[in-house]
């Protein structure tokens, strides 16, 4: 079975540009959450979307936002990007929400 | 606020120096408590799944262990392979919670 799989793996872009990053959860998945990685604040949530719809939000600005496809693809968009977004973005899927989550290889975002 | 804490920050070991990572958490209520393994510009790596104080589980060198207020990744005769962030996360039982997770630990197994 094809794990977590997220594109592009590394990006480069300058002050506010936006990104958009994509996530293809486990077959039959239908939850993704999205986390930020730093060195100084470790992982924190972003968001999750279970059957195209955002069932829970971590404390983040608007800036970031994200989507899910009726094929439980998903999308997180970040606009105006700043220097602190630069980070390890990743993605995880499960079954349900109550279940273990697999981790995708994440996208590395560097903010210049 | 749900918080988990996991000590130390960092260790080095010496191959086949065994040793334990602590995770304490504070959450009301446990739906289930989580360890992965992260290597260098990777995802996390699911290693175990703990619901209740008491519960045990291994895989290879590793061994998870749950109490009412903290679990222990027991490492037994580690090796450099073995070298890695271990990170430990925390479900709450109500609704459809996200995991919180601790800031890691990362190992290092020197031959």
């Amino acid at each position: 079975k094809a794990g977590v799989t997220q594109t592009p793996r590394y990006l480069i872009k300058t002050r506010g540009q936006q990104v958009t990053l994509s996530c293809s959860p486990i077959s039959g998945h239908r939850s993704v959450s999205w986390y930020q990685q730093t060195p100084g604040q470790g992982l924190q949530f972003l968001f999750e979307y279970f059957s195209e719809t955002q069932r829970n939000k971590g404390n983040f600005p608007g800036r970031f936002s994200g989507r899910q496809f009726s094929n439980s693809r998903s999308e997180m968009n970040v606009s105006t990007l700043e220097l602190g977004d630069s980070a390890l973005y990743l993605c995880a899927s499960t079954m349900a929400s109550a279940e273990t989550q697999y981790f995708g290889p994440g996208t590395r975002l560097l903010v210049l | 606020e749900d918080q988990v804490t996991q000590s130390p920050e960092a260790l080095r070991l010496q191959e086949g120096e065994s040793s334990s990572l602590n995770c304490s958490y504070t959450v009301s209520g446990l739906r289930g408590l989580f360890w992965y393994r992260q290597d260098p510009g990777k995802g996390p790596e699911f290693l175990f799944t703990l619901y209740s104080a008491g519960e045990e589980k291994e895989k290879e060198r590793l061994k998870a262990t749950l109490t009412k207020k903290e679990s222990f990744l027991h490492i037994t005769a580690p090796k450099p392979e073995d070298s890695a962030t271990y990170l430990c996360a925390v479900q709450a039982p109500s609704g459809n919670t996200p995991l919180v997770f601790g800031k890691g630990t990362r190992l290092s197994v020197i031959a």
